[in-house]
């Protein structure tokens, strides 16, 4: 398996747009994390998803942010519309449960302008 | 607010000496994380542990449930092993379903 897939690596912006991450969990994994980390305030849970169901999404900031979960393969991080304070490096992790090993993307890293 | 402290928060050593870092962390947990993070960014499991001790390779993991508290340490350290290191913590209770994160340790080993 070739791991947790983020796309884009890399993303600029500019404010007021809409910006979508995206990421391909590990196959077999039923639970999917996306983390957003900043030089402030380190690593974050913003959603946790079990079964392609959002079970936490406490740490989501603001009703900016949305996430998906549409299959077991596949989920997206959406914020619309996009702040410069949302710049961060934003990470999506797997496993088979939350109790177990977590395995995480590259990251995106997202700046914007 | 559950809070997961690491020490130090840097630390730079000459190659072959031995690390340890810390952590500590507030209430009951299911599990605790080591992860490392290199320069290029991405994080990878160290570690999990729920109980005692783990080794791999030069990495040795300890936790005491008692006391809530964690070390890593590297044996005979190199200059590749320079890297943050974060522990992060699963609650057993309620409040957040992943992962609740270490502000990380950043290390520097010298040739």
């Amino acid at each position: 398996d070739a791991g947790v897939i983020q796309s884009p690596r890399h993303e600029v912006t500019e404010m007021g747009q809409e910006v979508t991450l995206r990421c391909k969990p590990i196959s077999g994994h039923n639970s999917l994390f996306w983390y957003r980390q900043t030089m402030m305030r380190g690593l974050e849970l913003l959603i946790y998803f079990n079964n392609n169901v959002p079970i936490d999404d406490s740490g989501m900031p603001e009703d900016r942010f949305s996430a998906k979960m549409p299959n077991a393969s596949f989920s997206t991080l959406k914020i619309q519309p996009s702040e410069p304070r949302d710049s961060a490096v934003y990470f999506c992790a797997s496993s088979w449960d939350r109790n177990t090993e977590a395995f995480f993307g590259q990251g995106t890293r997202l700046t914007v302008v | 607010k559950n809070e997961v402290e690491q020490s130090p928060q840097n630390l730079t050593a000459q190659e072959g000496e031995f690390i340890t870092i810390n952590c500590s962390y507030s209430v009951g947990i299911s599990a605790l994380h080591w992860l490392q993070q290199h320069p290029g960014g991405g994080i990878v499991s160290l570690f999990m542990l729920s109980s005692g001790k783990k080794k791999h390779g030069r990495l040795i993991a300890t936790i005491n449930i008692q006391e809530k508290h964690s070390s890593l340490h590297i044996t005979a350290s190199h200059p590749r092993d320079s890297a943050v290191y974060i522990c992060a913590v699963l609650y057993s209770g309620g409040g957040a379903d992943g992962l609740t994160f270490g502000k990380g340790t950043h290390l520097i080993i010298q040739p």
